[in-house]
């Protein structure tokens, strides 16, 4: 059955350093997200990416943050200076185009990239 | 920001009996409905979706139920079976794609 992956499966840096998270989505898919969940909090979402753009983001997602579609299988989130309010785990997850009528597709998620900002 | 809210972050049932999570969300511009179980050191995973045009959508031993003028899901499980203990998420989204999620509820199914 075809999934998302991610890697790393845990990423540890230092506060201020430039971090790559990297995600494949599903091969079909043409709807990208990234979403985090910090220890004990809900998972919120970060940003959705289509036809090579920004579709949505969230107030979370300021300048620190980019997210690319370097070739046809990647998609990554790039976070320029940690802080150590990033520490979370970050979910990629992908969908096919959204149905007609404005039905919604099922968003399929990632295992996860544990980031440790030390 | 709490637009979807999961106000029981444990739940414990026997083995066999029905399980039931609950969910409430605060946005009456939602229009779908997620919900997804979630395994340690794994990604969420989808289970079962509505939207707002049903109020009921069922799938195996899976059923959720939408009361959209309480503003409240829910997803029931029955029979429960030890291999459902997980934490479920419920998720909700209004025109866009984004999606809210829930703090999520720790099911244990007591064999």
């Amino acid at each position: 059955e075809p999934e998302v992956t991610q890697t790393p499966s845990h990423q540890v840096t230092q506060m201020g350093q430039e971090v790559i998270l990297r995600c494949v989505p599903i091969s079909n898919h043409l709807y990208f997200y990234w979403y985090r969940q910090i220890l004990g909090q809900k998972v919120e979402f970060l940003v959705s990416f289509y036809n090579n753009e920004i579709s949505e983001k969230s107030e979370i997602f300021d300048d620190q943050f980019s997210v690319e579609r370097p070739d046809g299988s990647n998609f990554t989130l790039k976070i320029r200076s940690t802080k150590l309010e990033d520490s979370a785990m970050y979910f990629c997850a992908s969908s096919p185009t959204e149905g007609l009528m404005g039905a919604k597709n099922i968003q399929y998620f990632g295992a996860g990239t544990r980031l440790s900002v030390l | 920001d709490q637009q979807v809210k999961q106000n029981s972050p444990s739940l414990s049932v026997q083995e066999g009996r029905i399980s039931i999570l609950n969910c409430d969300y605060t946005n009456s511009m939602f229009d779908y409905f997620l919900w997804y179980k979630k395994y340690p050191a794994e990604g969420p995973t989808f289970l079962i979706s509505i939207s707002s045009i049903k109020d009921k959508n069922e799938d195996g031993r899976f059923t959720v139920f939408l009361n959209k003028s309480a503003k409240h899901l829910s997803l029931h499980i029955v029979p429960s079976q030890p291999g459902d203990s997980a934490v479920y998420f419920c998720a909700a989204s209004a025109l866009g794609n984004q999606f809210y999620f829930g703090t999520g509820t720790s099911l244990t199914v007591i064999p």
